[in-house]
């Protein structure tokens, strides 16, 4: 089957670094996503892995390690507009299909 | 302006009622996805369409239908709205599968 696990919650501190782990099992896989999603607005694509390492944008960065099912999304120098979900999704060629996990949401304090 | 919209934003409806979401987009692309989004639970597909004659099920199709009118058109219909459908739907496109998605605004559906 296929599974893709995210913390729920996290909080951090404005101007510090936050890194959100994503852990997944599929069949087939073909990319792992990152979208962004403020509270009642759509998904925003953020980032996209398909061979392992790291992959930097400007604050935001994602890892993948396809051998152990696992990406993370670094986010640095973190603003308060960053509070929002972090959707990790993982594409696979078996299904044809994008599975997105529940997301986790990230509070970021003053 | 907004690549991919949908039509409602909102709406209330009552249980049996039938309701259809509208989504359109102008980003010439050929696939276009239906998602509903609970708390707790993420987005779930409901359908997709990787061409104005191809429909395909997703993982929660049973309750709903679609129709994809055009290209650019692809609307979701809800033959007898029941609560647990009260939920945020998302229409989505893409140039290819493995292609970023793109999201419409969403339609936030309540069902009594």
């Amino acid at each position: 089957g296929q599974n893709i696990d995210q913390p729920t919650e996290m909080t951090a501190t404005e101007g510090a670094i936050v890194q959100i782990n994503c852990t997944y099992q599929t069949s087939g896989f073909n990319g792992l996503f990152w979208y962004q999603q403020h509270a009642g607005e759509a998904p925003t694509f953020l980032s996209y892995n398909v061979l392992d390492g790291l992959e930097e944008k400007g604050r935001f960065s994602s890892f993948l390690s396809r051998s152990k099912g696992y990406s993370y999304l670094l986010l640095k120098e973190l603003q308060m507009k960053d509070s929002a979900s972090y959707l990790c999704a993982v594409y696979s060629s078996n299904t044809g299909k994008l599975i997105f996990g529940q997301g986790t949401t990230l509070q970021v304090k003053p | 302006d907004a690549d991919v919209t949908q039509t409602p934003r909102n709406r209330i409806t009552k249980t049996g009622k039938r309701i259809m979401l509208e989504c359109s987009q102008t980003k010439g692309h050929d696939r276009m996805y239906w998602y509903r989004q609970d708390p707790g639970l993420g987005l779930r597909l409901i359908y997709y369409s990787f061409d104005v004659k191809d429909i395909n099920k997703g993982e929660i199709s049973d309750g709903y239908s679609v129709s994809r009118q055009a290209q650019a058109k692809f609307s979701l219909s809800l033959e007898s709205a029941i609560p647990n459908q009260t939920a945020l739907y998302f229409c989505a496109t893409s140039g290819t599968t493995l292609d970023t998605q793109y999201f419409g605004p969403g339609t936030r559906l309540t069902v009594l």
